[in-house]
């Protein structure tokens, strides 16, 4: 079956270690998007990518980095530079044309 | 820069009774898309209705329909005939060129029996 997976479900961490939480799609979809999603909170975008080795910077990019070297991949880096990185996270992904965004099941980030 | 601002925080509904949520939006651009997501308590988006900006029809699926009024820039969601599982909270959207993706705040639904 097509989708889009995020994993961990669920991820700790301690305070001042980066950690990376993994997005992979196998929908053939050129863009790939990072959204974070605080208690009671909006979506907000972190950073996307419409293409291979091509990404932007979202509304909340600061203390987060991002790679997509391969379509079916867009990894996010959570640094020790975030000051308040507990969250959920979603990844989501779009094919060129279409205008349905699918999502994944999301991340739980706990920093403590 | 666009923008998108969902006014209400949380909205009550009698069971069987009809709902409108309210978004606004802003964009500089003339080629657009707008959305109404909902997010049930799984966290699962779920895409609920879509419209062109270019489509002057207002876009309906079952019992959920829009009111789009692009000189104002508003796009408002109406859930009629509300049932317990439309309990859940609702993200308004837009998708310009670049194919930034951008949501409001939301809005909570409780349905109430």
């Amino acid at each position: 079956d097509g989708g889009i997976t995020q994993s961990p479900k669920y991820l700790f961490r301690k305070e001042g270690q980066n950690v990376t939480l993994s997005c992979e799609q196998n929908l053939n979809h050129d863009a790939m998007y990072w959204y974070r999603q605080d208690p009671g909170q909006g979506l907000r975008l972190i950073y996307y990518s419409q293409i291979v080795n091509d990404f932007q910077k979202g509304d909340i990019a600061e203390g987060y980095s991002v790679s997509r070297e391969k379509k079916e991949s867009f990894p996010l880096t959570v640094t020790s530079a975030q000051k308040n990185p507990t969250a959920f996270y979603l990844c989501a992904s779009l094919g060129i044309g279409s205008t349905e965004a699918f999502f994944g099941q999301g991340t739980r980030l706990t920093v403590v | 820069a666009q923008t998108v601002t969902q006014s209400q925080p949380e909205m009550s509904v009698q069971e069987a009774e009809t709902v409108t949520l309210s978004c606004t939006y802003d964009t500089s651009e003339s080629d657009y898309y707008l959305f109404w997501y909902k997010q049930p308590p799984s966290r699962q988006m779920i895409l609920v209705i879509r419209q062109e900006a270019y489509k002057q029809q207002n876009a309906t699926e079952n019992r959920f329909s829009v009111n789009f009024q692009k000189a104002a820039k508003s796009f408002s969601l109406k859930i009629s005939d509300s049932q317990l599982g439309d309990a859940a909270m609702y993200f308004c959207a837009i998708k310009a060129a670049g194919n930034k993706l951008t949501f409001g705040g939301g809005t909570r639904v409780l349905v109430k029996p």
